[in-house]
């Protein structure tokens, strides 16, 4: 099973609104991480997780916090967002940091209002 | 900082013909990766390589690397319209072991 599998498909929210988006993999990897891609753009590394832990955050405003529950989950929490926060928000899993391909699940279509 | 360069950033050529996609970066890095994007859609994974010199097929995609020259090409022998797509290419580098992704290549291929 070399599936990455992505919560909600479509999410369109308000800037007052909080969201979450949820990624999900069962093929034991340790690395997962949080993409976001603007059209016709290619992806923008926002956090990297390792075993669990946080291990990169690209500079990201404190208004998106991510959040590993477990080896499996990866949340992607939303708050205040702003218009030029909509994009496709893609997860990728990897069975360590850095050292292997990245399988990327089908992303979620993210429309801030 | 770490640019990764795609070349050309569209392409639109006919089916049967050939053609050569290329990617530089910027850096010294260990591997690279081949991805393909659909409309709308996910990252698809095409190829790894892993070495200097390193070649993969697959069906009329074909990647090599150099990392003398930090160059990597992904050759399109006889397109069809089925490979109209954005190909990317992707870096990682053991500092920072993050991915880099390319500019894109956005093919279409013309029946």
């Amino acid at each position: 099973d070399t599936e990455v599998t992505q919560t909600p498909k479509h999410l369109v929210m308000g800037m007052t609104n909080k969201k979450s988006l949820k990624c999900e993999q069962h093929m034991g990897h340790r690395a997962m991480y949080w993409y976001k891609q603007k059209a016709k753009k290619p992806p923008e590394l926002m956090f990297v997780y390792s075993y669990e832990k946080l291990s990169i955050n690209e500079s990201v405003p404190s208004r998106f916090s991510p959040e590993c529950p477990n080896s499996s989950l990866l949340n992607l929490h939303l708050h205040a967002l702003q218009p030029e926060d909509s994009a496709l928000y893609l997860c990728a899993s990897s069975h360590s940091q850095g050292t292997d391909t990245q399988y990327f699940g089908p992303g979620t279509r993210l429309t801030v209002l | 900082e770490l640019k990764v360069e795609q070349n050309p950033l569209f392409l639109s050529m006919q089916e049967g013909k050939n053609y050569t996609i290329y990617c530089n970066y910027s850096t010294t890095s260990d591997r690279l990766y081949w991805y393909r994007q659909d409309p709308g859609k996910s990252l698809e994974s095409l190829f790894v390589l892993l070495s200097n010199g390193a070649v993969k097929q697959e069906g009329r995609l074909m990647a090599s690397l150099d990392t003398k020259a930090r160059l990597s090409t992904l050759h399109i022998t006889a397109a069809v319209h089925d490979l109209s797509a954005t190909y990317f290419c992707a870096v990682d580098i053991k500092t920072g072991n993050q991915f880099y992704f390319g500019t894109g290549t956005s093919l279409t291929v013309i029946p």
